[in-house]
């Protein structure tokens, strides 16, 4: 089983300001059709988690473009260029490349 | 748009069983694989099990802390993906998520509420 692992736990940011968390995976998330299937979801209290990112750096339709993923491999970062109050929550990294498995989650709180 | 509406969650004592239904709408309901992502109160989701699509079978995958006492399964006459949970234990207490895969993307429903207690 391919386990994420994300960092920090949690992360308290000013409004406007810059946020990043981390996720690195037990093994290569490059799948046999050259896809590498990581995807970060956000979740607010009460709803379902909500993919912002795809297949490492692609924003999904509708998600704004202060949000950004990157990274190749086991190692793979989401960045929020200007936090604002609506980004609150928690944000998970998901891959797919086999069945699927999450990150344990970064809490995003505001200062 | 892609819509997913879950129904079927409830409580049940231990030892018993339960059905969650997951009704697709929005697309071609047998292109595309579809998983059960479950997650228990204050902690982050687990997987619990995936149907392929038609061309791959809709062969099924399961979690090792589900297999054996769930069933994963379609209903095409309703384009509704369908969980059966049998032998339930308190630590399945959770909310079920059907998620279904568009091009690499998954699209949540909304999650049935699924309590095992004495």
């Amino acid at each position: 089983d391919i386990v994420m692992t994300q960092t920090p736990l949690s992360s308290r940011v000013t409004l406007g300001q810059p946020a990043s968390m981390s996720c690195r995976s037990s093994q290569s998330l490059v799948g046999g059709d050259g896809d590498t299937y990581l995807s970060w979801v956000h979740q607010r209290p009460g709803q379902p988690p909500r993919v912002l990112i795809y297949k490492v750096s692609n924003r999904l339709s509708g998600v704004p473009d202060r949000f950004s993923g990157s990274g190749a491999g086991t190692d793979f970062t989401l960045k929020i260029s200007r936090v604002e109050a609506e980004d609150v929550g928690i944000y998970y990294c998901m891959q797919a490349t086999e069945s699927l498995s999450f990150g344990g989650g970064t809490r995003v709180e505001i200062k | 748009e892609v819509h997913l509406g879950a129904s079927g969650g409830g409580w049940v004592q231990p030892g018993g069983s339960l059905r969650l239904s997951c009704g697709a709408s929005g697309l071609i309901f047998s292109d595309h694989d579809m998983d059960w992502v479950r997650q228990a109160p204050g902690k982050g989701p687990e997987w619990v099990g995936r149907t392929r699509n038609k061309p791959h079978s809709y062969t099924t995958q399961y979690a090792a802390s589900v297999k054996g006492r769930f069933s994963i399964s379609r209903d095409e006459s309703t384009n509704s993906l369908l969980l059966q949970m049998h032998s339930l234990k308190i630590e399945d207490t959770a909310v079920y998520y059907c998620v279904v895969w568009i091009a690499g993307v998954a699209f949540w429903g909304q999650g049935s509420l699924v309590t095992v207690s004495s």
